[in-house]
């Protein structure tokens, strides 16, 4: 079993859908947790990162269930500018290893 | 300041031969990553140094591949023999602190034909 594990999609949506993507994670004990986007043939980027509380940051809310050991991103109002794959990341109870699910790729379309 | 800085940004290679790739992280930051990227397996941790120390070495796949930092402001990464499957888009990344943001170079494209 993968340590990080996303559907891989693709999701197609038309502009202005609400989207939602989730990520399961097996290390209980895992401390930090993050949304990375990358685009095509580009370095992965720090989207957001995710705090038990859930929160918030415009179009986007990333919400975090460590019972479930689960995390979701949900997008409201695509835009076409949000097609990137997104990467689920979790960081271990110590040290930094910072583990990366294998994404999961979002089209919008017009 | 300029972000973390990889190069070359190509390389094709044949195989047998030595690779070295170069990462200069971000400066003042203390964790640096090497990472594999493939179509079949993702974002793979190689890799992970803090403080120059390598931390966690238990994801290069093997003997052929080693990482170096004799320096806070340079890594290595070396491939000695290549192997076709050794083509990849690799990345190097620092971070400042434990559980904060890493940032990512642009990656190296490697081509081992």
């Amino acid at each position: 079993r993968k340590e990080v594990e996303q559907d891989p999609g693709p999701f197609n949506v038309p502009e202005g859908a609400t989207v939602a993507f989730n990520c399961t994670y097996s290390n209980s004990a895992s401390q930090s947790f993050f949304w990375y986007r990358q685009d095509c043939r580009k370095e992965p980027k720090l989207l957001m990162s995710v705090y038990s509380s859930g929160n918030e940051d415009g179009r986007f809310t990333a919400q975090l269930n460590r019972a479930s050991q689960y995390i979701s991103l949900l997008i409201r109002d695509s835009k076409l500018s949000d097609s990137a794959t997104y990467l689920c990341v979790v960081n271990r109870e110590y040290g930094n290893k910072l583990v990366f699910g294998a994404g999961t790729i979002l089209r919008v379309k017009s | 300041d300029a972000g973390v800085i990889q190069s070359p940004r190509h390389e094709v290679t044949e195989m047998g031969q030595e690779v070295t790739l170069r990462c200069k992280p971000i400066s003042g930051h203390d964790y640096l990553f090497w990472y594999r990227q493939t179509m079949m397996r993702g974002l793979e941790l190689l890799i992970y140094f803090n403080n120059n120390v390598p931390i966690d070495d238990s994801g290069m796949p093997e003997d052929r591949f080693s990482a170096k930092m004799p320096n806070a402001s340079f890594s290595t990464l070396k491939i000695q023999p290549s192997e076709p499957r050794d083509s990849a888009v690799y990345f190097c990344a620092s971070s400042s602190d434990t559980g904060t943001e890493a940032f990512f170079g642009q990656g190296t494209r490697l081509t081992v034909v």
